[in-house]
């Protein structure tokens, strides 16, 4: 079954530091990873893409890794603002279909305190 | 910022109504997707849509049904709602993947919080 695994499901940091989310995903087979950033009541915003190929994107204080052989992929935040207060929701897009199916996770819900 | 855009923002409507939602984008995306999204929970499918005159039901059941008459408009309607359709419903678009655009971002749009009372 074709799965996308976040943790943690939530996390509270000071303003300033650094976190690291984690997604693990079973989906099969696999074409590319998205992390989304999603503001309450609003739309997931991408971040970042990577391919079977790319083990490492960086977006400004977000970077991303991916481990293609384990299946796994985090989100480093650096430097975090109180902006970087919303879910971070991992996403694994899967080629096998014609219409290319997404597979959402539960998401991490980041909360950034001054 | 993606030119994808949804109306209303929020609806609170009685048992019963019927209700459009309306979805919008100016990209000229052939894709268009509708996904419902409960606090706390993933994003799931509901229905799509490849271009003008198809439309496809997505992985949830959904009492919605949709339509694409234009390319830029996939507007949701529910006949009579309930309770139980209360959730957060976004819309979303993107290219139809082809050579060397692979990715298929998709790029949403702002949502609607329905309440249904």
């Amino acid at each position: 079954k074709n799965q996308v695994e976040q943790s943690p499901q939530s996390l509270i940091i000071l303003e300033g530091k650094n976190c690291t989310l984690q997604c693990n995903y079973t989906v099969s087979p696999f074409s590319n990873l998205r992390w989304y950033k999603q503001d309450t009541g609003r739309g997931p915003v991408s971040l970042t893409i990577m391919t079977f190929s790319e083990n490492t994107k960086s977006n400004g204080r977000y970077t991303a890794t991916l481990d293609a052989d384990t299946k796994q992929s985090s989100l480093h935040i650096t430097a975090s603002q109180l902006s970087d207060s919303a879910s971070y929701i991992c996403v694994v897009f899967d080629r096998g279909s014609t219409l290319g199916r997404l597979y959402f996770g539960r998401g991490t819900q980041l909360t950034v305190w001054p | 910022e993606a030119d994808i855009y949804q109306t209303p923002r929020y609806l609170v409507i009685g048992t019963g109504k019927k209700i459009t939602l309306e979805c919008s984008q100016t990209m000229g995306h052939d894709k268009m997707y509708w996904y419902q999204q409960d606090p706390g929970m993933e994003l799931h499918l509901i229905h799509y849509s490849y271009g003008v005159n198809s439309t496809e039901k997505g992985d949830l059941s959904s009492e919605s049904t949709v339509s694409r008459i234009r390319t830029e408009h996939f507007p949701l309607t529910l006949e009579s709602a309930r309770p139980s359709h209360t959730s957060q419903y976004l819309c979303a678009s993107s290219e139809s993947s082809s050579g060397r655009k692979t990715y298929n971002e998709q790029f949403f749009g702002p949502g609607t919080r329905l309440t249904v009372l």
